[in-house]
């Protein structure tokens, strides 16, 4: 199946720094692809949707200038989360399709995903 | 309005027993997918398997099967013949025509005892 890859898995960082997670579809041409967050024992939430060449499109309550989405190839997508504070701790993980939103192919595929601790 | 549900708390189950996971679903659409995916305590997200609202056999891979019952919205994940590696949470979501976004349910968590 596609291969999706987050880097880095595992990120500490100083509260008031930027961190930059990157997504990469290594076998195929993601023309969208989703950024979730996921707090400890609870579900994925969507922050964003990303379509490349274009501005992600943003959930309620996402802070844009928090964290920046890039799309910038077909094969890489990227989350900065900007001045990051201690509540920004969180399980990022992303996913890729190579579909426009057309049939349901169940083609989806996950990153393996990013554990940010802001100190 | 939350459009995937599980409600069952965690569950402890017996190695080679099955076990059934719900999920409920909510949407006005004719045509949608839905899908199940395991997340062990690493954090990848796996796919399992999937379910268009279309398909009139529920979909089967290998020990996952999904009860698929349209009428009743609920798309219930069976694990046949547990294992100690399918200790997991695992996630039922939803997608909708026309939108390649999931919506996922709060998920179960699943442990597997020898």
């Amino acid at each position: 199946g596609a291969v999706v890859s987050q880097h880095p898995s595992w990120v500490i960082c100083k509260s008031g720094t930027s961190v930059k997670i990157e997504c990469r579809s290594l076998d195929f041409q993601a023309t969208t692809m989703f950024w979730y967050r996921q707090f400890p024992k609870q579900s994925l939430m969507l922050m964003a949707t990303s379509n490349e060449g274009s501005k992600a499109t943003y959930e309620q309550g996402v802070e844009k200038d928090k964290f920046l989405i890039n799309h910038a190839s077909l094969t890489l997508s990227t989350l900065t989360v900007t001045s990051a504070h201690p509540e920004d701790s969180s399980f990022y993980i992303c996913s890729a399709s190579w579909g426009g939103g057309g049939e349901d192919t169940g083609e989806l595929f996950f990153g393996e995903g990013s554990r940010l601790t802001v100190l | 309005a939350q459009k995937i549900t599980q409600t069952q708390p965690g569950m402890f189950v017996q190695e080679k027993e099955a076990v059934t996971l719900d999920c409920t679903y909510d949407t006005s659409d004719q045509s949608y997918g839905l899908f199940w995916y395991k997340q062990p305590s690493s954090g990848e997200m796996i796919f399992l398997i999937y379910q268009g609202s279309y398909d009139e056999q529920n979909a089967t891979e290998g020990r996952y099967s999904l009860n698929f019952q349209k009428a009743r919205k609920s798309a219930n994940l069976v694990i046949s013949a547990s294992q100690l590696g399918d200790s997991a949470m695992y996630f039922c979501a939803m997608r909708e025509r026309g939108n390649n976004r999931l919506a996922f349910g709060k998920g179960n968590q699943v442990v597997v005892i020898p």
